[in-house]
């Protein structure tokens, strides 16, 4: 499968504990970005990279939540200290942008995170 | 701020029925607009998206979405629903010079056969 990967595919945590999740985006795609989905609602932007770059990052992105990209190929989401309200899934998508555009977004499966 | 709005959260329809799910948006510029769609237990995967061109695209499945501008309007449409359609259908937008989806809270179809 040359589709977005996620790693782990579900997360169960104790509260307080630090959790890392992992994306490899499709090989050729410059851009990745994290969101974030809750149950009842659409995906929530969370922060995205062109390369290595991390451009954007929202205001949801509290500052125990940190993203990294280094070689701009795959790239982990780091929670530390997690709380009850981080449950929730986490999305990965990449997409290719060239000459000023930009191609759609294609999804990984996720990372469900429980915290208890 | 820049939101999309889905009207229906829950939709039932039998099977052969024909299907419109609603999505308006809000942002005065240029847009690029898209419908996904997350099938049980499956990642969201692009069903159609407008850029450019005629407002009237087709995506896969039988599914087509209009782009109606002064609506700000960006409805999907099939004429006769499939139960293997059950799924959950999320309509998104990225601003002309932006680099984020904004999505809607997402609308539940399903399928009776």
């Amino acid at each position: 499968d040359t589709g977005v990967s996620q790693d782990p595919r579900h997360k169960i945590t104790k509260r307080g504990q630090n959790v890392t999740f992992r994306c490899d985006p499709i090989s050729e795609h410059n851009r990745l970005y994290w969101y974030r989905q809750t149950l009842g609602q659409g995906p929530e932007f969370l922060t995205y990279f062109q390369n290595e770059a991390q451009l954007e990052k929202s205001r949801l992105l509290s500052d125990r939540f940190s993203a990294e990209r280094p070689k701009g190929s795959f790239s982990t989401l780091e929670i530390q200290r997690t709380e009850q309200g981080d449950s929730a899934m986490y999305l990965c998508a990449s997409s290719l942008e060239g000459s000023g555009r930009v191609t759609e977004a294609f999804f990984g499966q996720g990372t469900r995170l429980t915290v208890v | 701020a820049q939101s999309v709005s889905q009207h229906n959260h829950h939709v039932i329809l039998s099977e052969a029925a024909s299907l419109e799910l609603g999505c308006n948006y809000s942002y005065g510029g240029t847009v690029n607009l898209f419908w996904y769609v997350q099938y049980p237990g499956q990642h969201l995967q692009l069903l159609l998206k407008y850029f450019s061109g005629d407002p009237l695209v087709k995506g896969i499945k039988g599914f087509e979405a209009e782009f109606i501008k002064s609506k700000f309007s960006f409805n999907l449409r099939k004429p006769s629903v499939q139960w293997s359609d059950t799924a959950e259908y999320f309509c998104a937008f990225i601003t002309g010079g932006g680099n984020k989806l904004t999505f809607g809270t997402g609308t539940q179809l399903k399928v009776e056969l």
